[in-house]
């Protein structure tokens, strides 16, 4: 599985969009972009998954650059609830035995 | 919405006692899967399983085992406990991996002391 590159920590306004940034430049080409969270005692929260085309749900957009080498979760209103550690996972899918494996994270921190 | 649920969020056990994790998903998935989650060390696999009665080794199974009799249902079993299994331990399901590169979801955990 690539490797993934976030700055430690991050901190935005409470209502502003928290752009989070993930490099993975040796991704292959069968290799997805996830990212989940961990708000502190809980377990990992799924926020979006893509391969290629940018992606948006409920939750956040996910933007893939067209050479797929880095990535960006966009939260567009963030609140105080979205403080939390943020991972950024490259994983190929359809593989057995796939694990997540979760790197240090990008620890955000909304403010009011 | 998918939902993994783990039956304990904290448990006490003594050194040498038999400790059972429960976890039950309902959304049908194929795979299961028990991690520990260490500050310093992450995410690390313990067991994983595709299917009923399947199961496969993952990166730490020493000292534990897992049953999984029922598709919803996936158990992780410390034989003999011993403190350096004091540890969060986190459950999650997803549905079997093909072109969609299904996610996995995760349980709230279960934060386990071992005195």
């Amino acid at each position: 599985d690539a490797k993934t590159t976030q700055p430690p920590s991050m901190d935005c306004a409470e209502g502003r969009a928290a752009n989070l940034p993930c490099n993975h430049s040796t991704i292959s080409g069968n290799e997805y972009v996830y990212w989940y969270r961990q708000i502190h005692s809980q377990g990992p929260q799924y926020i979006i998954h893509g391969l290629k085309n940018n992606e948006t749900n409920e939750m956040a957009s996910l933007i893939i650059t067209e050479d797929r080498k880095s990535s960006t979760l966009i939260l567009p209103h963030a609140t105080l609830r979205d403080t939390a550690v943020y991972y950024c996972i490259v994983r190929v899918a359809g593989t057995g035995g796939f694990k997540t494996i979760f790197g240090a994270g990008t620890r955000l921190f909304v403010k009011a | 919405d998918v939902k993994v649920t783990q039956s304990s969020r904290y448990l006490v056990k003594r050194t040498g006692e038999k400790v059972f994790l429960e976890c039950v998903q309902d959304m049908d998935h194929e795979n299961m899967f028990w991690y520990r989650q260490d500050p310093g060390l992450g995410l690390r696999l313990i067991y994983f399983s595709y299917d009923v009665k399947m199961k496969e080794k993952g990166d730490i199974p020493e000292g534990y085992s897992v049953s999984r009799e029922k598709k919803e249902r996936f158990s992780l079993i410390l034989e003999s406990a011993s403190t350096n299994q004091t540890s969060m331990y986190l459950c999650a399901s997803s549905l079997e991996p093909t072109v969609t590169g299904q996610p996995q979801h995760f349980g709230d955990g279960t934060r386990l002391s071992i005195l």
